[in-house]
């Protein structure tokens, strides 16, 4: 079955950069857009930006631009987001979310990671 | 730049039947597919409707998607609510630039 699990949670200072791991398993993990969307306490979800794990192309939402960061490993089936210059309300629980259908780059997240809560204080 | 706007909450009896709106702010609601989330607390999102008004498998059929052109705007709707249906729901589609759009999220209290 289809699986990906996220990293563990972190707790990261003001100014710093934090980088998540979403390793996926059970389908040809190049066939399949990774997005990751985040969700603050008890707020709403947040679409952050997609990653192409075939042929590395990504693109962020506008307010991400320039301290996010998506890259992928193909030999551990494994995408990254990394995020610098964190500040308190970068403190969110983080989704990464595979796309279908295969190859689709805006389709509907059918499989979700478990979510990494990254925690930003001083 | 586009936005969906979805009802804060909404409550109803077990048994009975909801719908959630989720409304396109510009442009129109039918040039992307419109998804929905189900989130319970504590737990990621599932899927519960793609594409408008496709059921993926293992979800129950009291659950179905709509499109209303005339308002832009999509509808989620759960007949013969159950508690285990009490849960956050999120409506997602994307705007021109292939950018992903949430909507705000629904409470759905079942009472």
């Amino acid at each position: 079955q289809v699986q990906l699990v996220q990293s563990g949670a972190e707790v990261k200072k003001p100014g710093a950069s934090v980088k998540v791991s979403c390793k996926a398993s059970g389908y040809t993990f190049t066939d399949y857009y990774i997005h990751w969307v985040r969700q603050a306490p008890g707020q709403g979800l947040e679409w952050m930006g997609w990653i192409n794990p075939h042929g590395r192309g990504t693109n962020s939402a506008q307010k991400f631009q320039g301290r996010v960061s998506m890259t992928r490993d193909t030999s551990i089936s494994t995408v990254f987001l990394e995020l610098s210059r964190l500040t308190s309300d970068d403190t969110a629980v983080y989704y990464c979310a595979r796309v279908g259908p295969a190859g689709a780059v805006g389709g509907f997240f059918d499989n979700w990671g478990q979510g990494t809560l990254i925690t930003v204080s001083s | 730049n586009f936005v969906l706007t979805q009802p804060h909450s909404v409550s109803e009896s077990p048994g009975k039947t909801v719908t959630i709106s989720c409304t396109g702010s510009s442009g129109s609601i039918v040039n992307n597919y419109v998804q929905w989330y189900q989130q319970r607390p504590g737990g990621a999102p599932t899927m519960v409707i793609y594409e408008d008004d496709r059921r993926p498998s293992g979800v129950p059929d009291r659950f179905s998607g709509s499109i209303d052109r005339s308002s832009n705007s999509a509808s989620l709707t759960i007949s013969g609510l159950k508690t285990e249906d009490e849960a956050d729901y999120f409506c997602q589609s994307y705007n021109s630039g292939n950018e992903g759009v949430f909507g705000g999220g629904t409470k759905l209290t079942v009472l």
